[in-house]
């Protein structure tokens, strides 16, 4: 399978400890997203990189929350001190955006968080 | 914050078309509209996207009005498997990221 993947897909941890996601995009694409979604709404921007800089991050990213792509291929994004606010699916996208290239988003299947 | 309105919810009848609309009064004259659906429990889906040109693929066809300001999502054929969100996005061809809004939730009936 060459989709964009996410690891792991399920994690319940308690309030106060740290969680790490990893994301590995399609190999070839130079953008990758970070998107919160919560239930019945839709996806929320929170950061997206190009190749290993991180280019643009939204308000919704509190200093708990750090987003990192060393080498310009996966992707980890990891919270601190969890809260129960912080339960919702965490989808990471990528895109290869060029001349030829539209740059429509190819999303995984998410990490789900629970804190309890 | 989003720049497209859409009705909260559809149904449609299974092997009947679906037609779910979008506003986009406010987009500009570089930006695309594209469609994307999400089934339950899993990450959104590209459908297809336009600039002013209707366009079709394998999965759908999308109408854009001549004035830019409003479009048209077609399921040709809807299956149950079609039953999703669907939501429409206006994004430049080279921004930054796509803004999602709360989409249209179709049920397919069969």
């Amino acid at each position: 399978d060459t989709g964009v993947s996410q690891d792991p897909r399920h994690k319940i941890t308690k309030r106060g400890q740290n969680v790490t996601f990893r994301c590995d995009p399609i190999s070839e694409h130079n953008r990758l997203y970070w998107y919160r979604q919560t239930l019945g709404q839709g996806p929320e921007f929170l950061t997206y990189f190009q190749n290993e800089a991180q280019l643009e991050k939204s308000r919704l990213l509190s200093d708990r929350f750090s987003a990192e792509r060393p080498k310009g291929s996966f992707s980890t994004l990891e919270i601190q001190r969890t809260e129960q606010g912080d339960s919702a699916m965490y989808l990471c996208a990528s895109s290869l955006v060029g001349t030829l290239n539209t740059g429509e988003l190819f999303f995984g299947e998410g990490s789900r968080l629970t804190v309890l | 914050d989003a720049k497209t309105t859409q009705p909260p919810s559809m149904d449609c009848a299974e092997g009947r078309a679906a037609n779910l609309p979008c506003n986009h009064s406010t987009i500009s004259g570089n930006e695309y509209v594209y469609w994307y659906r999400q089934i339950h429990s899993q990450g959104p889906q590209y459908i297809i996207h336009g600039l002013k040109n209707n366009e079709t693929n394998e999965m759908a066809s999308l109408i854009i009005t001549e004035d830019r300001k409003s479009s048209t999502l077609i399921l040709p054929h809807a299956t149950l498997r079609d039953t999703a969100v669907y939501y429409c996005i206006v994004r430049a061809y080279y921004g930054q990221n796509f803004v999602f809004g709360p989409g249209t939730r179709l049920s397919v009936l069969p």
